[in-house]
């Protein structure tokens, strides 16, 4: 256990629903990551944020995918009128203050989406 | 651009023997090199990093890498292999002073009893 916590592990929903995770970061660390990882594919980087500022998004973040990190704790990423594309991991990793320190990663939220 | 590659998507030891896991990078400047372990329905779990220094790190486990500059490559490597070890192996890559973490796509190791 990394200390890294997220919710829920699983969930299962109908193309079109919404969905929403939850990430509890390790409590010290200002940096948090969403990271999607589908099956034979390493990781794929979706957003960073220091804090509670959302600094860095990638391209494979459509307008359907919104993540926040209000007041720099907990993190939820949220993706509306999901698609089958959508089916994966997501992944969260906190990373404490410094230049050179390790991610810590959470167990993963697995999507479905039927 | 940033850039990692895993040239095998799996690798066949008998235990006892030892591995290597193959990883090169691209990257403008100095990097930051990860490995990184992943066992099914899990998270990633760290296993080493490079920052700077010695060309040889040692990580958990008995895993240990080299960096190696003028070949751009990291390769994961342990002395004597494990039946315990198998899983899936990321090599990743930060350039200094960003943050944007970029992984390979994977090495699954499988280790022959």
């Amino acid at each position: 256990d990394t200390g890294v916590s997220q919710n829920p592990r699983h969930k299962i929903t109908k193309r079109g629903q919404n969905v929403t995770f939850r990430c509890d970061p390790i409590s010290e660390h200002n940096r948090l990551y969403w990271y999607r990882q589908t099956l034979g594919q390493g990781p794929e980087f979706l957003t960073y944020f220091q804090n509670e500022a959302q600094l860095e998004k990638s391209r494979l973040l459509s307008d359907r995918f919104s993540a926040e990190r209000p007041k720099g704790s907990f993190s939820t990423l949220e993706i509306q009128r999901t698609e089958q594309g959508d089916s994966a991991m997501y992944l969260c990793a906190s990373i404490p203050t410094g230049e050179s320190t390790e991610a810590f990663f959470g167990q993963g939220t697995r999507l479905t989406v039927v | 651009a940033q850039s990692v590659a895993q040239p095998e998507d799996q690798v066949n030891v008998a235990e006892g023997n030892p591995l290597t896991v193959k990883c090169t990078y691209s990257v403008s400047g100095n990097p930051y090199l990860f490995w990184y372990v992943q066992y099914p329905n899990r998270g990633l779990q760290f296993l080493l990093k490079y920052i700077t220094g010695d060309n040889l790190v040692k990580g958990s486990y008995g895993f240990e890498a080299e960096f190696n500059k003028s070949q751009t490559s990291f390769h994961l490597k342990k002395p004597s292999a494990l039946v315990s070890d198998s899983a899936l192996y990321f090599c990743a890559v930060r350039p200094g002073g960003y943050q944007k973490v970029t992984f390979g796509t994977g090495t699954k190791l499988q280790v022959i009893p």
